[in-house]
């Protein structure tokens, strides 16, 4: 299994609705990542974790809570998201990651959750 | 800095060349990439260059890399309907290989 799945596809939500966006992967890879991407430009790193602990945390507001359950698991928790909020947020993995890690981990990306908010 | 730049559109005809082009500023570079996205979909990586290699071919692919210009290219040989597009180039350090920075994405539209 080489692919990243996530879940849903597409989601509309209102201001003040809780949703969740769920990553997963079985390549064994131990660091996950968050992008977010508007339209016609390129995704924004959010947060990356490696080996289950949250790494990087690109300064993100709160109203974006992930959590990674597990290696293979990563989700993205949504509360009071803003209009602006509306995007395409990808997910990625890689076999290692976190800061300082000096060698090459090709990121595998997910086809993404396209979220409208309200 | 942390800049990345791409022109925004490239048009070509259906078996000619592609060349799309890029600029990086930061000197500290180690690897950079080439990574395609189709329309709705997520990010692909084409192929990746070390700071220390001036090329690499991978079949219709050719990535030049001058390091004193801080100039990447990809070279689509032949292209094709389904190399349509947007191909997005990045960079990423040995000190975070985890946080890789792209350029805003070249359009590549192929006529007839």
């Amino acid at each position: 299994d080489t692919e990243v799945t996530q879940t849903p596809k597409h989601l509309v939500m209102g201001m003040t609705n809780k949703k969740s966006l769920k990553c997963e992967q079985h390549m064994g890879h131990r660091a996950m990542y968050w992008y977010k991407q508007k339209a016609k430009k390129p995704p924004e790193l959010m947060f990356v974790y490696s080996y289950e602990k949250l790494s990087i945390n690109e300064s993100v507001p709160s109203r974006f809570s992930p959590e990674c359950p597990n290696s293979s698991l990563l989700n993205l928790h949504l509360h009071a998201l803003q209009p602006e909020d509306s995007a395409l947020y990808l997910c990625a993995s890689s076999q290692r990651g976190g800061p300082g890690t000096s060698v090459y981990n090709e990121q595998f990306f997910g086809p993404g959750t396209r979220l409208t908010v309200l | 800095g942390e800049d990345v730049e791409q022109s925004l559109f490239l048009s070509v005809r259906e078996g000619d060349s592609s060349v799309i082009n890029c600029t990086y500023t930061d000197s500290s570079s180690t690897y950079l990439y080439w990574y395609k996205q189709e329309p709705g979909a997520g990010l692909q990586l084409l192929t990746y260059i070390f700071s220390n290699m001036d090329m690499k071919q991978d079949q219709r692919l050719t990535v030049l890399l001058n390091k004193k210009d801080k100039h990447l290219s990809l070279r689509i040989a032949d292209t094709q309907t389904g190399d349509s597009a947007i191909y997005f180039c990045a960079e990423s350090r040995s000190s975070s290989a985890s946080k890789i920075i792209f350029g805003s994405g070249t359009r590549l539209s192929i006529r007839p």
